[in-house]
């Protein structure tokens, strides 16, 4: 199976600050990953896909960079509502898998 | 609009069983790739099965051969039976929606507000 490894664990962020958040994939799948963001007490929502582009609705203030195994999710200026874990999922291959979750907390 | 809505959950005893529901809105059921996802207490996000549109079905290791996933085209709903119920099968259970490209399912794109399954005598 893949692994995919989110660091940091928790990042602590001020509002208006920006926020980097890393995934790593034990292999290499392209561009093939998605972002989620899960808000306590909620269900997943898609932020991003094919590692850089933004689902429907999602701000600009959310990006995604990355192909191989190393990924980047940047939120540029951290809203009160940004605050949540977040999740990346890669699509090379089965299973998919998912990242343990970086919790983006004030 | 398109949204899910599971129900179903429960306290169930080691080794019983139960049956989750996913009632869909907006988007018929038949025609995606319908998946479950589960969360256990503290924990990530574990996928457990998908239904095909064709039928087929894909389960993960950890609950194959307990685990059954289907639909129902008049209800538009899916559903996920579950037997032989253990201890770590306690999870929050998510229905999603799953996006496809050249057949293969690549993420989930619209997810339920998920049901809450507890395993425990």
């Amino acid at each position: 199976d893949i692994v995919m490894t989110q660091s940091p664990a928790t990042l602590s962020v001020s509002p208006g600050e920006r926020a980097t958040l890393s995934c790593r994939a034990s292999q290499s799948i392209s561009s093939n990953l998605a972002w989620y963001q899960q808000k306590r007490g909620q269900a997943p929502r898609l932020l991003i896909y094919g590692a850089s582009t933004r689902a429907t609705g999602i701000p600009a203030r959310f990006s995604g960079t990355g192909s191989g195994t190393e990924f980047t999710l940047t939120i540029s200026s951290l809203q009160s509502e940004d605050f949540a874990v977040y999740y990346c999922q890669q699509y090379s291959d089965w299973p998919r898998t998912f990242g343990q979750g970086t919790k983006v907390e004030i | 609009e398109v949204y899910l809505v599971e129900s179903g959950g429960g306290l169930v005893q080691p080794g019983g069983s139960l049956r989750v529901s996913c009632a869909a809105s907006g988007f018929t059921v038949r025609t995606n790739y319908m998946s479950w996802v589960r969360q256990a207490p503290g924990k990530g996000l574990e996928w457990v099965s998908i239904l095909y549109s064709g039928g087929s079905t894909y389960y993960a290791d950890s609950v194959k051969g307990r685990f059954t996933i289907s639909g129902h085209n008049s209800k538009n709903t899916l559903y996920l039976q579950m037997n032989s119920l253990r201890a770590e099968d306690t999870a929050v259970y998510y229905c999603a929606r799953g996006k496809t490209e050249s057949g293969e399912l690549i993420y989930l794109d619209v997810w339920g507000q998920g049901t809450t399954v507890t395993v425990s005598s």
